[in-house]
C-alpha cells in the first residue's frame, strides 16, 4: 500500500514558469511534511518542509501548498530555473510512540527546466 | 566530517556475494537510518538507530540483511548472498535528535551504488 502517492512522474516547464508537484496521503497521523530534491548521483537534500497546522509555507522561490481535508499537499517553484532540474521527493512521516519516525517517500517528479 | 559519508560509492557484486556497506553520519548524530532506493524510485526505510540501539529494523527484506551500530557513530550495512533484486543505492541518513522527525531535519549521504551481477 503506498501511503504517499505523487504526479506527475515527469515534468518539463520553460525557464521562468511555475513548477508544481503534487502529493496526497492516507494516514491521517503524518504531522510533518518535506519536500526533497535529488540531482544524479546525489543523495536526497531538504528542500521545504510543512506542519499540518499552518496552509503554506514559502522559502524564496519554493512554496508548500497543504489541504489537511483533502489530505494533500504540493510544491510550487516560481520562476523555474535550468539548476533546478531535479527529482523532487515529497514525503511524510509521523511521531510514533517510541519516539521516533521514519519518511515515508513518494515515487519522484523528474523535472527538466528547459533554456 | 561536514556530512553523512558512505563507502564504497560503487560496488559490483557476483551474485551469492556478501557485501558490507559503510555510513559515517554526522559527528553527534544520534539518530542514523539506512534507506534503499531503487531505480526511479523514492527511498524506502530499511532500518533505524538511536545511538548504537537499533530500534526499529521492519523495513529489512529478508535475513540476508543486517545492520549495526556498534559503537553509537559508524553504521555497516551487511547483505549475505546478495540476489539481483538487491540491486539499488542504499542511503544513510542521519539527524541530531532522537526524538521524531517534527523539525528534526534527516541529512542523507550521496548512497552507495549497489549493482548484482
Amino acid at each position: 500500500q503506498q501511503q504517499v502517492k505523487q504526479s506527475p512522474q515527469s515534468l518539463i516547464v520553460q525557464k521562468g514558469g511555475i513548477s508544481i508537484i503534487n502529493c496526497a496521503y492516507e494516514n491521517t497521523a503524518f504531522d510533518y511534511f518535506p519536500w526533497y530534491q535529488q540531482f544524479p548521483g546525489k543523495g536526497p537534500a531538504l528542500l521545504i518542509a510543512i506542519r499540518p497546522d499552518v496552509s503554506e509555507k514559502k522559502e524564496g522561490r519554493f512554496t508548500i501548498s497543504f489541504n489537511k481535508s483533502a489530505k494533500q499537499f504540493s510544491l510550487h517553484i516560481m520562476d523555474s530555473q535550468p539548476g533546478d532540474s531535479a527529482t523532487y521527493f515529497c514525503a511524510a512521516s509521523t511521531h510514533e510512540n517510541s519516539g521516533y519516525s521514519t519518511l515515508t517517500f513518494g515515487k519522484g517528479t523528474m523535472l527538466l527546466v528547459s533554456p | 566530517g561536514a556530512g553523512v559519508s558512505q563507502s564504497p560509492r560503487y560496488k559490483v557484486a557476483k551474485r551469492g556475494q556478501d557485501v558490507a556497506l559503510r555510513c559515517d553520519p554526522i559527528s553527534g548524530h544520534v539518530s542514523l537510518f539506512w534507506y534503499q532506493q531503487a531505480l526511479g524510485q523514492g527511498p524506502e526505510f530499511l532500518t533505524y538507530f538511536q545511538n548504537e540501539a537499533q530500534l526499529d529494523k521492519s523495513g529489512l527484506p529478508s535475513d540476508r540483511f543486517f545492520a549495526e551500530r556498534p559503537e553509537g557513530s559508524v553504521s555497516t550495512l551487511k547483505i549475505q548472498r546478495t540476489q539481483q533484486e538487491d540491486s539499488a543505492v542504499y542511503l544513510c541518513a542521519s539527524s541530531l535528535a532522537s526524538w521524531g522527525a517534527l523539525g528534526n531535519t534527516i541529512y542523507f549521504g550521496e548512497g552507495s551504488w549497489l549493482t548484482v551481477v
